[in-house]
């Protein structure tokens, strides 16, 4: 079946350094979109990609999305304690625009 | 910020009774989701209604089933709580309105089966 897998499963920086996590698909997507789950809470939506190479900036956030469309990467530029949480990417399931597979998600950990 | 909510927030129960997880969301969203997450871990989907009258399994088997008789609510049920239950139950919703298929999600159900 359709895989999402993330790299890497966790990682700890020092606030001010930079950050990236690497989403990478079974299949090709349609869209690629990105969640951000602090701890304890709830998924919130971030961004979604929808074109091939296609490159977005929040701030201090940048989102990839793979000429090939199945891969993607968030990367984010002088780490904030307020990063801290779980960055998930999700694709559609093959075949479908609305039910999504999710990633296996990379754990941030952010320290002074 | 989203209007989507889900009651209760944390729930334990014995094995082997009747539960009711409930969500509700005020925007209208046509598809509404039911996740199941453990700690740490990914989302995988259980159940997925396109609109009133409509659900389907998701692609993690589940023994709960759920309804959809308005477009706001959408109930799970778990007959029969085991303890391979215990876990935290996300419910979200979407509406696809110009090819955006963003997830709106509640708060969460933390499910404890003893």
């Amino acid at each position: 079946g359709q895989q999402v897998m993330q790299i890497p499963q966790y990682q700890h920086v020092q606030e001010g350094e930079d950050f990236t996590t690497y989403c990478n698909s079974s299949t090709t997507l349609s869209n690629i979109q990105w969640y951000k789950q602090r701890p304890g809470g709830h998924p919130v939506f971030l961004i979604q990609l929808v074109k091939s190479g296609e490159v977005k900036k929040q701030k201090r956030l940048t989102f990839q999305f793979g000429e090939a469309k199945k891969n993607s990467s968030l990367h984010i530029t002088a780490t904030q304690t307020t990063d801290v949480g779980t960055y998930f990417c999700a694709g559609p399931i093959t075949g479908t625009a609305s039910k999504l597979t999710f990633g296996t998600g990379t754990r941030l950990q952010v320290t002074l | 910020e989203a209007d989507i909510y889900q009651t209760p927030r944390y729930l334990v129960i014995g094995t082997g009774k009747k539960i009711t997880l409930e969500c509700s969301q005020t925007m209208g969203h046509d598809k509404m989701y039911w996740y199941q997450q453990d700690p740490g871990m990914e989302l995988h989907l259980i159940h997925y209604s396109y609109g009133v009258n409509s659900t389907e399994k998701g692609d993690l088997s589940s023994e709960s089933t759920v309804s959809r008789i308005r477009t706001e609510h959408f109930p799970l049920t778990l007959e029969s709580a085991r303890p391979s239950h215990t876990s935290q139950y996300l419910c979200a919703s979407s509406d696809g309105a110009g090819g955006n298929y963003e997830q709106y999600f509640g708060p969460g159900t933390r499910l404890t089966v003893t």
